[in-house]
């Protein structure tokens, strides 16, 4: 149980569009996501929590603006990189929890390439 | 803000043999949960073992098991009879009771066959 799906896995987009990561919780609800970002080699570094229903919750000195984040269900959120550039290249990870101080479930990642 | 802080950025160990990650934490709080993710070359983030602060007993999971020491903000987690499978980065990870997690830098390890 508690499967995180993720998807893309890996996209190589032009500099200057916009790319959507999807990250779906298969079999449980989830009412908060998390989006991170983790460079080679490094720990996941936290961008936002998503919350259902809600706003997101960005971490300081990422572009909120730059990186849109809809959690429109309870197993659907979106990561939407937007006007993508080369050093927004990386590794972005998504993870669900079920609540009440249960373990993070991750999604499989997906490397973006922006040439 | 929590910290979690692995001290070991490179582990190696030899097949079968056994090897110990260290992982220590800052807190204030009395209740809250440790793990230890492993993350493979694949880069999917896999849980290996969890441990709740008010237990006193060391969590054990096959040929995982952690030694936490809550007075001195202690979570190393021990690999016996270690596989080549167990090559990987682990990370250290601390959630508290507002149900966010802190991820420590990691540790690889490298299985010498």
């Amino acid at each position: 149980g508690a499967v995180v799906s993720q998807h893309p896995s890996w996209v190589i987009c032009k500099s200057g569009t916009s790319v959507k990561i999807e990250c779906r919780s298969l079999d449980f609800q989830a009412t908060t996501m998390f989006w991170y970002r983790q460079f080679p080699k490094q720990s996941l570094m936290l961008m936002a929590t998503s919350n259902e229903g809600s706003k997101a919750t960005y971490e300081q000195g990422v572009e909120k603006d730059k990186f849109l984040i809809n959690h429109a269900s309870l197993t659907l959120s979106t990561l939407t990189v937007t006007s993508a550039h080369p050093e927004d290249s990386s590794f972005y990870i998504c993870s669900a929890s079920t609540g009440n101080n249960s373990p993070l479930h991750f999604g499989n990642g997906t490397r973006l390439t922006v040439t | 803000a929590q910290t979690v802080t692995q001290s070991q950025p490179e582990m190696s160990v030899q097949e079968a043999e056994t090897v110990t990650l260290s992982c220590t934490y800052d807190t204030s709080e009395s209740d809250y949960y440790l793990f230890w993710y492993k993350q493979p070359p694949s880069r999917q983030m896999i849980l290996v073992i969890r441990q709740e602060a008010y237990k006193q007993q060391n969590a054990t999971e096959n040929r995982f098991s952690v030694n936490f020491q809550k007075a001195a903000k202690s979570f190393s987690l021990k690999i016996s009879d270690s596989q080549l499978g167990d090559a990987a980065m682990y990370f250290c990870a601390y959630l508290n009771t507002g149900n966010q997690f802190y991820f420590g830098t990691g540790t690889s390890l490298t299985v010498i066959p």
